[in-house]
């Protein structure tokens, strides 16, 4: 199976909270990230957290990490219509030896 | 702007053929990665540099090749061109070795026609 996996598509109003989940199977990953991805663009780091840490709040982003289930999302408050792009999640697979492992990514589209 | 410069952008191709994409990290940085991006397989780690020397690699095919240059700029040789070798390439660099932090490029997007 996959090591990083991710749904492919949300869905929501514009102003609704949007939560990205993510699921990894690495143990040893010492970070976990989330990257941004615009049309046309490069990616983008937006987040990431410390293994030993549970949650880290950095203004409309929440992310929360379930070591034992090995669950990853990522919150963002009031959605706008800015935020539309494709959202991918990572582990840093063996200490970051073998550069990250990254999901499929998640599309999320915004509804007016 | 990330400060990572690839080129070309765009490169059209025949199969059998071979190209060469170019990257210039950000200013300080030491390391740098080669991601490949398609729609089936997502982003796919192929090979990272730091300081001029193979620190890890990932599914890179024996066809393809790379190498970072004492200025620290990075190339990623594809040889031997086939239809799904079509995708978008990537470059990125970072500070150090060990780090999730990175900063990518625009990408060359390959079509192999």
């Amino acid at each position: 199976g996959e090591d990083v996996e991710q749904s492919l598509f949300l869905s929501v109003r514009e102003g609704d909270s949007s939560v990205i989940n993510c699921t990894y199977t690495d143990s040893s990953s010492t970070y976990l990230y989330w990257y941004k991805q615009e049309p046309g663009a490069g990616l983008q780091l937006l987040t990431y957290i410390f293994s030993n840490m549970d949650m880290k709040q950095d203004q409309r982003l929440t992310v929360l990490l379930n070591k034992k289930d090995k669950h990853l999302s990522l919150r963002i408050a009031d959605t706008q219509t800015g935020d539309s792009a494709i959202y991918f999640c990572a582990e840093n697979e063996r200490g970051g030896a073998d550069g990250l492992t990254f999901g499929k990514g998640t599309h999320l589209i915004i509804q007016p | 702007d990330s400060g990572v410069t690839q080129t070309p952008k765009h490169l059209i191709t025949a199969t059998g053929q071979r190209v060469t994409l170019r990257c210039s990290p950000r200013s300080g940085d030491l390391s740098v990665y080669w991601y490949q991006q398609s729609l089936d397989q997502g982003l796919q780690f192929l090979i990272q540099y730091y300081n001029g020397e193979e620190r890890a690699k990932g599914n890179i095919l024996e066809r393809f090749s790379a190498q970072q240059f004492p200025d620290l700029h990075s190339e990623l040789n594809l040889s031997s061109l086939e239809l799904g070798d079509s995708a978008l390439y990537f470059c990125a660099s970072s500070v150090t070795a060990n780090t999730g932090e990175l900063f990518f490029g625009e990408g060359s997007r390959l079509t192999v026609l």
